[in-house]
C-alpha cells in the first residue's frame, strides 16, 4: 500500500502567519492527492481534491501544489479558525491511505 | 443540502458483531460512490471500506477483509457496514462519506466530500 509521510507533526503559529504542511508518498500518487480539515470533536472536511482544486466553500488562502510524490497544503494568512488537524489522502491506487495528520496549532 | 446519518454504534464484546447504518439524503444515492472510515481514539483517520453506486464492486482495508461488508440499499437511501468477528483493535468512530463526483467508476478511490458525524463503536469486554 501507499504509505503517506505528512510533516511536520505539529506546526505553532500566530494568525495572519502563513502555514505550509507536507505530504510525501511512498510512491508516485499522480495528481490524485486530498486534504482535509479535522476540528477536535468534529467529522473531517474537505480542503482540497486532486492536488490543487478548493473544495466547495473553501477559502482563496487555502491552496495546493505539488505531483508525483510531494504535496504541499498552503495557507497564505491563518485565520482563527483554520487551527485544526491536517490530513492528506491519496486515492490513486487501492487501498485508499491516509498520513498521520498534522496539527496545526496557535502558537 | 447533503444529509448523512450513521447509527448503531455502541458497545460490544469481542468476537461480536455489529451493523452500522447511514440514512443519506439530498443527493441521488444510487449515483455516488460510498466509504466508511473510521478513527480510534485519540488516533488519525483510516479508511476501511467503500462501495461504487450500483453497488457491484466493493473494496476494503486488509485489516477487515473477510470480517465486515459494506452494502447499500437504494431504495431506503442507506448505507451499512456489517462487522462480524470484532476485535479491540476495531474501537473506533466509524465515518460514513460520499463521494464527489456522481458516476464514477471505482478504478480509484474516493474523494470524500461529505461526511457524516460518526458513531462509537467500542469493543470491549
Amino acid at each position: 500500500e501507499i504509505v503517506l509521510t505528512q510533516s511536520p507533526a505539529t506546526l505553532s503559529l500566530s494568525p495572519g502567519e502563513g502555514a505550509t504542511l507536507s505530504c510525501r508518498a511512498s510512491q508516485s500518487v499522480s495528481s490524485y492527492l486530498a486534504w482535509y480539515q479535522q476540528k477536535l470533536g468534529q467529522a473531517p472536511r474537505l480542503v482540497i481534491y486532486d492536488t490543487s482544486n478548493r473544495a466547495t466553500g473553501i477559502p482563496a488562502r487555502f491552496s495546493g501544489s505539488g505531483s508525483g510524490t510531494d504535496f504541499t497544503l498552503t495557507i497564505s494568512s491563518l485565520e482563527p479558525e483554520d487551527f485544526a488537524v491536517y490530513y492528506c489522502q491519496q486515492r490513486s491506487r487501492w487501498p485508499v491511505t491516509f498520513g498521520q495528520g498534522t496539527r496545526l496549532e496557535i502558537k | 443540502e447533503v444529509h448523512l446519518l450513521e447509527s448503531g454504534g455502541g458497545l460490544v464484546q469481542p468476537g461480536g458483531s455489529l451493523r452500522l447504518s447511514c440514512a443519506a439524503s439530498g443527493f441521488t444515492f444510487s449515483g455516488y460512490a460510498m466509504s466508511w472510515v473510521r478513527q480510534a481514539p485519540g488516533k488519525g483517520l483510516e479508511w476501511v471500506s467503500s462501495i461504487s453506486g450500483s453497488a457491484d464492486t466493493t473494496y476494503y482495508a486488509d485489516s477487515v477483509k473477510g470480517r465486515f461488508t459494506i452494502s447499500k440499499d437504494t431504495s431506503r437511501n442507506a448505507l451499512y457496514l456489517q462487522m462480524n468477528s470484532l476485535r479491540a483493535e476495531d474501537t473506533a468512530v466509524y465515518y460514513c462519506a460520499k463521494d464527489y463526483a456522481y458516476g464514477r467508476t471505482m478504478i480509484r478511490g474516493l474523494i470524500h466530500d461529505q461526511w457524516g458525524q460518526g458513531t462509537l463503536v467500542t469493543v470491549s469486554s
